[in-house]
């Protein structure tokens, strides 16, 4: 079976310009989660969707926006991008929105220059 | 992953055993889970313990979970090179959806 997959693995922008990165769930999972991982740093939380609602949004600037599409898979979309966002997003999926246990994808490595 | 504390290094020899430690702070995660990162890679589930259990062995880790000092450890037997990596302990936070706290990662180094 298919793990989760990200697209791009790779990308490199410029500050202000806008990015979209996509995540497939694994197949009969139902909720995907956005992380951003700085280097040197745990991955920290950005969003939840689950049945293509948002169910939880982390601490992070309405910069950042996400939707689930119908066949669960998700994008990330950043506007105006700062040098800070520089990072590795990852995936994850989980068969429902609760406390379920959360499998990652490969990620996708954003550098903005 | 301020809520969520590791060591940042630890250097073992091949065959010893490694122990990684982690303390979080959310008396209320009813999991929590231990994710390993290799250079370049995506986070790869090791193992996970849910809050009512003391111990979990699976193969060669064994996690071991005390509640009343909110501490969390893994311990890898016999370690090998190929567990060089970054270990990262997580909790459950359901204030936000269903969000992952992670710690920064505790590097782990073996050598032969």
């Amino acid at each position: 079976d298919a793990g989760v997959t990200q697209s791009p693995t790779h990308l490199i922008k410029t500050r202000g310009q806008h990015v979209t990165l996509r995540c497939s769930p694994i197949s009969g999972h139902k909720s995907v989660s956005w992380y951003q991982q700085v280097l040197g740093q745990g991955p920290q939380f950005i969003f939840q969707y689950y049945e293509k609602e948002e169910r939880g949004r982390g601490n992070f600037p309405d910069r950042f926006s996400a939707r689930q599409f119908p066949n669960y898979s998700s994008e990330l979309n950043v506007n105006a991008l700062l040098l800070g966002d520089s990072a590795l997003y990852l995936c994850a999926s989980s068969s429902e929105g609760g406390g379920e246990t959360q499998y990652f994808g490969p990620g996708t490595r954003l550098l903005v220059l | 992953g301020e809520d969520v504390e590791q060591s940042l290094f630890l250097s073992v020899r091949e065959g010893d055993s490694s122990v990684i430690n982690c303390t979080y702070t959310d008396s209320s995660s009813t999991y929590l889970y231990w994710y390993k990162q290799e250079p370049g890679a995506g986070l790869q589930l090791l193992t996970y313990i849910f809050s009512n259990m003391d111990m979990k062995q699976d193969q060669r880790l064994t996690v071991l979970l005390n509640k009343k000092d909110k501490h969390l450890s893994l311990r890898i037997a016999d370690t090998q090179t190929g567990d060089s990596a970054i270990y990262f302990c997580a909790e459950i936070h359901n204030q936000a959806g269903t969000a992952l706290i992670f710690g920064k990662g505790t590097t782990l180094s073996v050598s032969s």
